[in-house]
């Protein structure tokens, strides 16, 4: 079965870069999450999206931005990257149902030098 | 906001023993999730409970949702070193709202 995307699944960048991670949900959900999960934490929701509408908003700083495509695909966009954006991003996709049950990626581990 | 927690944070058990995480909402949830994560993996969706009082198994796994909607538990039976992970619940007041994780169950099962 098909499982969600993301690329790339590592990335390096110095401080002060931007950086951009991109998400192919399951084919069929058209609603995507983000999430960052720092070392021997849990994971924390940034940003939702539905039907290519920002449905939610969580801990996701200013410098970051995020968007939803005609074809259901996500792409967050981090400017000024800071030491402490150094983390795992998580991209999730759901069915639109009242139980959104959602189905993770492999993840995107950010590393800022 | 929303704050869901778990205890206990850390659990070692030897190879066979039980084990159990407790989830507690500071708010009623529409709907309870549940998630494993293996070191170095992302969370993988294991079961959803909806209904109050609810219980479900999954082979060894049973899961668990509180009458009042705001705590859940899981609870292994005779634990396997394939069950170590970090286990969270995540609560959902329901519709397209974002759902909460819990701060996660970290368990090791020493063979």
């Amino acid at each position: 079965a098909a499982g969600v995307i993301q690329s790339p699944r590592h990335l390096i960048k110095e401080k002060r870069e931007t950086a951009t991670l991109k998400c192919y949900p399951i084919p069929r959900h058209d609603t995507v999450y983000w999430y960052q999960q720092g070392p021997g934490q849990d994971p924390q929701f940034l940003i939702s999206f539905y039907e290519k509408m920002q449905s939610d908003k969580g801990s996701i700083p200013d410098r970051f931005s995020a968007q939803q495509f005609s074809d259901y695909h996500s792409e967050l966009n981090m400017s000024s990257l800071e030491l402490g954006d150094s983390a795992l991003y998580f991209c999730a996709s759901s069915l639109p149902t009242l139980t959104n049950t959602q189905y993770f990626g492999p993840g995107t581990r950010l590393t800022v030098l | 906001g929303q704050q869901v927690m778990q205890i206990p944070q850390y659990q070692h058990v030897q190879e066979g023993e039980d084990f159990t995480t407790y989830c507690n909402s500071s708010t009623t949830l529409s709907n309870i999730q549940w998630y494993k994560q293996r070191p170095g993996g992302h969370p993988v969706f294991l079961i959803q409970l909806v209904k109050s009082g609810e219980v479900k198994k999954q082979k060894r796994l049973t899961f668990q949702f509180g009458e009042a909607k705001k705590n859940s538990s899981l609870h292994i039976t005779a634990t396997q070193t394939t069950d170590v992970g970090t286990y969270f619940c995540a609560g959902s007041s329901g519709g397209y709202q974002k759902v909460t994780f819990g701060t996660g169950t970290k368990l090791q099962v020493i063979p």
